[in-house]
């Protein structure tokens, strides 16, 4: 089944302790991105990456990092998490194909809490 | 990138046709308009896509006026299940290089 997969679904941690979720996708895909998602702010877009090892900042990139070392695998690393991250998180892929606007497939999210 | 505004909300009730409106003033010659749903708790769903003109697909229909300022997106006959977030987006292709921007969407609430 043609999917993207995100670990864990759900975290509850605490504030400095550096953490990784985890993104993957079953569909060849070069784009990959990540997103995150508050009450009143809509989808706001953290890192997104053309292919393996491009990657390049969204609206609110602050406080995140991501890597893109095979094209299957999208992660982000949260090196010091703050509460002001406590967020929905949905890491999206897509087929990268001419010039037209490409659909996006979404990953279940990621509740996370920083204490 | 092209800003995007639709309404907050909107009600309906079931089997009515619903239309949201989206405005995008300053769209550019390639930009493309998609559509997504989002329900409670999970990732956005793909719905249409267009450029100008009318789409229509087996969800949806999308109608773009010549000038391109606006766009409707059209749900005929909806029932409870398509109580969602309805996001327009503007944009001109991935391999563009263009970030991708969700504004607040417009969430609509449809009745029985």
């Amino acid at each position: 089944e043609a999917q993207v997969t995100q670990n864990p679904r759900y975290l509850i941690t605490v504030t400095g302790k550096k953490l990784t979720v985890t993104c993957s996708q079953n569909m060849n895909h070069e784009y990959m991105s990540w997103y995150r998602q508050d009450p009143g702010l809509g989808l706001r877009q953290i890192y997104y990456s053309m292919n393996v090892e491009v990657t390049d900042k969204g609206d609110v990139p602050e406080g995140y990092k991501v890597s893109r070392k095979e094209k299957r695998n999208f992660p982000l690393i949260l090196e010091s998490p703050s509460p002001n991250q406590t967020s929905l998180y949905f890491c999206a892929s897509s087929l990268v194909a001419g010039g037209s606007y490409n659909e996006q497939f979404f990953g279940p999210g990621t509740r996370l809490t920083v204490l | 990138l092209a800003k995007t505004t639709q309404p907050i909300s909107m009600d309906s009730y079931e089997g009515q046709e619903v239309n949201i409106t989206c405005s995008h003033n300053n769209i550019a010659t390639n930009d493309y308009i998609t559509w997504y749903q989002q329900f409670p708790s999970q990732g956005p769903r793909f719905i249409i896509q267009g450029y100008k003109t009318k789409v229509t697909n087996e969800v949806a229909s999308l109608f773009i006026p010549a000038d391109r300022k606006s766009s409707t997106l059209s749900l005929p006959r909806v029932s409870l299940s398509d109580t969602a977030v309805y996001y327009c987006l503007v944009g001109a292709g991935l391999n563009a290089g263009n970030m991708l921007t969700f504004g607040g969407g417009t969430r609509l609430m449809v009745k029985p």
